[in-house]
């Protein structure tokens, strides 16, 4: 398997609406990603977990929360969002993030949310 | 902080040309460069990585090099086709308390028949 799933492919939410983003992958990889796509934009990194333990989180508003149960998936909760949070949210793994490998990130084809 | 910059937004050639992107970076000295597409609403695909004592890596119908005096790396895609078309993005791997890829901003390339 050398896929990173992500489920759901879309998503539509109020801003009082609580919802999860879930991301699998059975590569074996030990680190995994959350990214933040707007249009016409690069992707932007939101948090790193290594070793299922979070490593990076890149200054994220405290109404995004990630969870990694294990090192498999992935989940990112969503709370009283704002209308500016719509975007497509990537899943990405590696096999790990330590300076001696050369780390290549597959991702998942994202969720695409929409909170109104 | 580490920059990257492609130093085109969009790119349009006809098919069966060359295709070249640029990519350039600061403050930073990488170990390896590398080199994703991008379909629209789909997720980026790893096409190549160049590490800082290679001066070219090749892969099909794409080539990339690096020169890590002029902190740059050149992507091209030789006898484009249509299915070229998307966008390119290159991006670095930053160890700085934990790891992490951060990209450029991406060049959008559009093959004309």
């Amino acid at each position: 398997d050398t896929e990173v799933t992500q489920t759901p492919k879309h998503l539509v939410m109020g801003m009082t609406n609580k919802k999860s983003l879930k991301c699998e992958q059975h590569m074996g990889h030990r680190a995994m990603y959350w990214y933040k796509q707007k249009a016409k934009k690069p992707p932007e990194l939101m948090f790193v977990y290594s070793y299922e333990k979070l490593s990076i989180n890149e200054s994220v508003p405290s109404r995004f929360s990630p969870e990694c149960p294990n090192s498999s998936l992935l989940n990112l909760h969503l709370h009283a969002l704002q209308p500016e949070d719509s975007a497509l949210y990537l899943c990405a793994s590696s096999q790990g993030t330590d300076v001696s490998g050369a780390n290549v990130l597959t991702f998942g084809a994202g969720s695409r949310l929409t909170v109104l | 902080s580490q920059k990257i910059e492609q130093n085109s937004e969009a790119l349009n050639i006809q098919e069966g040309k060359t295709a070249t992107l640029t990519c350039n970076y600061t403050n930073y000295s990488p170990a390896y460069l590398q080199w994703y597409r991008q379909d629209p609403g789909r997720g980026p695909v790893f096409l190549l990585l160049i590490r800082e004592n290679e001066k070219e890596k090749r892969k099909e119908r794409l080539k990339v090099t690096f020169d890590t005096t002029l902190k740059q790396s050149l992507f091209h895609i030789t006898a484009s086709q249509p299915a070229d078309s998307a966008t390119y993005l290159c991006a670095l791997f930053i160890y700085n308390q934990g790891g992490k890829l951060i990209f450029g901003q991406g060049t959008e390339l559009s093959v004309k028949p």
